[in-house]
């Protein structure tokens, strides 16, 4: 079975500062999909970015990058330039051949202004 | 917009009366839905899965009499809370997926807050 590790309950970061929120898993898997979502006070679950594992290229969205090091099983996510609308929890999530998606226990990022 | 519709975002009930909640997906067919409960500052914790026209798979620990999925279309799936408790307490969201493969986006629907009285 998979499981994913998010290991920081919490973390805070001035507004426009860059923090980092780190995510391992394990898998006996090859092929898989790696996530991170973000789920403000209006609890809907939002993509913020997601990597398949085949691609070497760290994916990036504006803002927004992973660091995936799929040997030791680690995919951090980035955010630059921190803004007040980035507070909310983030999940790093795994989808892999059994079609489920396993989520960490999430992070609760603040971002002070 | 919205590409999942979940309904009701918010419900209250009485003990032991029973609690439909509706994910539909609106502009594209869901292959695969899944349902999720969370509690207060926790993770989803993955009810069960359903592909259309075929029953919904539960995970360990959830009881399939108590919460029924039905999923009879290709853009509606349902979750029915049978004899709510008090304990059943907890936010519901759906997601929906247009392929077997995550090579597919999962979209999520905004989620149901239900309250046991």
């Amino acid at each position: 079975a998979q499981t994913v590790t998010q290991s920081q309950p919490e973390m805070s970061v001035q507004e426009a500062e860059t923090v980092t929120l780190s995510c391992t898993y394990d898998t006996s898997e090859n092929n898989y999909y790696l996530f991170w979502y973000k789920q403000p006070p209006s609890r809907q679950m939002i993509l913020v970015i997601r990597q398949e594992a085949y691609k070497q290229q760290n994916a990036t969205e504006n803002r927004f990058s992973v660091n995936f090091q799929k040997a030791a099983k680690s995919f951090s996510l980035k955010i630059s330039d921190s803004q007040l609308g980035d507070t909310a929890m983030y999940f790093c999530a795994f989808g892999g051949a059994n079609s489920k998606l396993t989520f960490g226990k999430g992070i609760t990022l603040s971002v002070r202004p | 917009g919205a590409v999942v519709s979940q309904h009701p975002s918010r419900v209250i009930c009485k003990s032991g009366t029973s609690v439909k909640i509706e994910c539909r997906s609106l502009d594209f067919q869901a292959t695969t839905m899944f349902w999720y409960r969370q509690f207060p500052k926790q993770s989803l914790m993955l009810m069960a899965t359903s592909n259309e026209g075929s029953k919904a798979t539960y995970e360990q620990g959830v009881e399939k009499d108590k919460f029924l999925i039905n999923h009879a279309s290709l853009t509606l799936s349902t979750l029915t809370v049978t004899s709510a408790h008090p304990e059943d307490s907890s936010f519901y969201i759906c997601s929906c997926r247009g392929a077997l493969s995550w090579g597919e986006k999962l979209f999520f629907g905004s989620g149901t807050q239900l309250s046991v009285l």
